[in-house]
């Protein structure tokens, strides 16, 4: 199946600080990219999908100003928590849609996630 | 707005045993639906998917589902489990009309006892 990779897999922030995570999709162009948080023993919940050279679209409850979006290319979004806080510590999956090199079809396919922990 | 139910949080079985997860959907439309594993320590992984035609879906490593449209929903099965089938399950689901965005449930973790 297709890769998809984020960077870093986890990081150790102060509060107040800013965390950039990158997802690239390596042997696929992405229409779509979508970002998601995925709280301990829980589901994934989508929080926002961005198309390349447009804004993303934030799901209801997610604020667009602190989880900042840059879907700057077919193969590259960033996800920018800004002035991150305790709360914002999660796990973040990204997760890139198109048509990958074996399937052929268009296909949705998940990043490794990133740990991000706010002290 | 589409939502997933997964019924069994929690899944024990002793190794040879017979699986099914129940996953129900609600949504009017149509949609295409989906099974995921996470691994422990690993990223999601696509085990199998339906978008049309045959409702007998098989998928990777012996996994097969079956989409009962009438019934909204999208049963994960297998025959035999292995100790290496402990993981985490997720059923999703997504509307053709709603670009993409795949709704997910709350996931089943199955635990095989070897």
């Amino acid at each position: 199946g297709a890769v998809v990779s984020q960077h870093p897999s986890w990081v150790i922030c102060k509060s107040g600080t800013s965390v950039k995570i990158e997802c690239r999709s390596l042997d696929f162009q992405a229409t779509t990219m979508f970002w998601y948080r995925q709280f301990p023993k829980q589901s994934l919940m989508l929080m926002a999908t961005s198309n390349e050279g447009s804004k993303a679209t934030y799901e209801q409850g997610v604020e667009k100003d602190k989880f900042l979006i840059n879907h700057a290319s077919l193969t590259l979004s960033t996800l920018t928590v800004t002035s991150a806080h305790p709360e914002d510590s999660s796990f973040y999956i990204c997760s890139a849609r198109g048509i990958g090199p074996v399937e052929g079809t268009d296909t949705q396919y998940f990043g490794p996630g990133t740990r991000l922990t706010v002290l | 707005a589409q939502s997933v139910s997964q019924h069994n949080h929690h899944v024990i079985l002793s190794e040879a045993a017979s699986l099914e997860l129940g996953c129900n959907y609600s949504y009017g439309g149509t949609v295409n639906l989906f099974w995921y594993v996470q691994y422990p320590g690993q990223h999601l992984q696509l085990l199998l998917k339906y978008f049309s035609g045959d409702p007998l879906v098989k998928g990777i490593k012996g996994f097969e589902a079956e989409f009962i449209k009438s019934k909204f929903s999208f049963n994960l099965r297998k025959p035999s489990v292995q100790w290496s089938d402990t993981a985490e399950y997720f059923c999703a689901v997504n509307a053709n009309t709603n670009a993409g965005k795949s709704t997910f449930g709350d996931g089943t973790t199955l635990t095989v006892k070897p």
